[in-house]
């Protein structure tokens, strides 16, 4: 079965440090999100992703946050300027051609620690 | 904004028990969506909801929408200790765009 990849597993960086989360979504798969998870707690929308282009971002994703499909295969999410309470796990997620009208297929995550 | 809320936040059960999970919107839903999370896992899809009413039958589980469209549930039959994990229900409002919210979850423990 096809599945989500991303890299790396874990990540610790320095506070104020600049990460970048890497995804590598399923082929035919149309939609692309990135959602995070604080230990513990619920799974928040970040972004959504169509067409090289954003559709829709929550209010966390501010400007310390850019996303980018820079070789139409690969899905980036980087971290500017990172702060303790980014420390998180960050999913990365895609759909089909109905978007939300479809089920998420998830990555494994990536869990940053900011120390 | 949307709010989608889920209760109980954990259940505990012996194995055999049934169990059920509610999910409530703040907002009418097009569609909503359960997944379920094992410990240290991601989240995996398990059905999609779209009709006002609507009920689906996986093995032990069962899954409602409601008429109005702005809360759900989940059912299992007959608790096993596979069924452990946290189950999610995540909606998408009828008049937003490509979000989809998710509740807070369920932690379910299953005693042997």
């Amino acid at each position: 079965e096809p599945e989500v990849t991303q890299t790396p597993s874990h990540q610790v960086t320095q506070m104020g440090q600049e990460v970048i989360l890497r995804c590598v979504p399923i082929s035919n798969h149309l939609y692309f999100y990135w959602y995070r998870q604080i230990l513990g707690q619920k799974v928040e929308f970040l972004v959504s992703f169509y067409n090289n282009e954003i559709s829709e971002k929550s209010e966390i994703f501010d400007d310390q946050f850019s996303v980018e499909r820079p070789d139409g295969s690969n899905f980036t999410l980087k971290i500017r300027s990172t702060k303790l309470e980014d420390s998180a796990m960050y999913f990365c997620a895609g759909s089909g051609t109905g978007g939300s009208n479809y089920g998420y297929t998830f990555g494994s995550g990536t869990r940053l620690t900011v120390v | 904004g949307q709010q989608v809320m889920q209760i109980p936040q954990y259940q505990h059960v012996q194995e055999g028990e049934d169990f059920t999970t509610y999910c409530n919107s703040s907002t009418t839903l097009s569609n909503i969506q359960w997944y379920k999370q094992r410990p240290g896992g991601h989240p995996v899809f398990l059905i999609q909801l779209v009709k006002s009413g609507e009920v689906k039958k996986q093995k032990r589980l069962t899954f409602q929408f409601g008429e109005a469209k702005k809360n759900s549930s989940l059912h299992i039959t007959a608790t096993q200790t596979t069924d452990v994990g946290t189950y999610f229900c995540a909606g998408r409002e009828e008049t937003s765009g490509s979000r989809l919210t998710f509740g807070e979850g369920t932690q379910l423990t299953v005693n042997p």
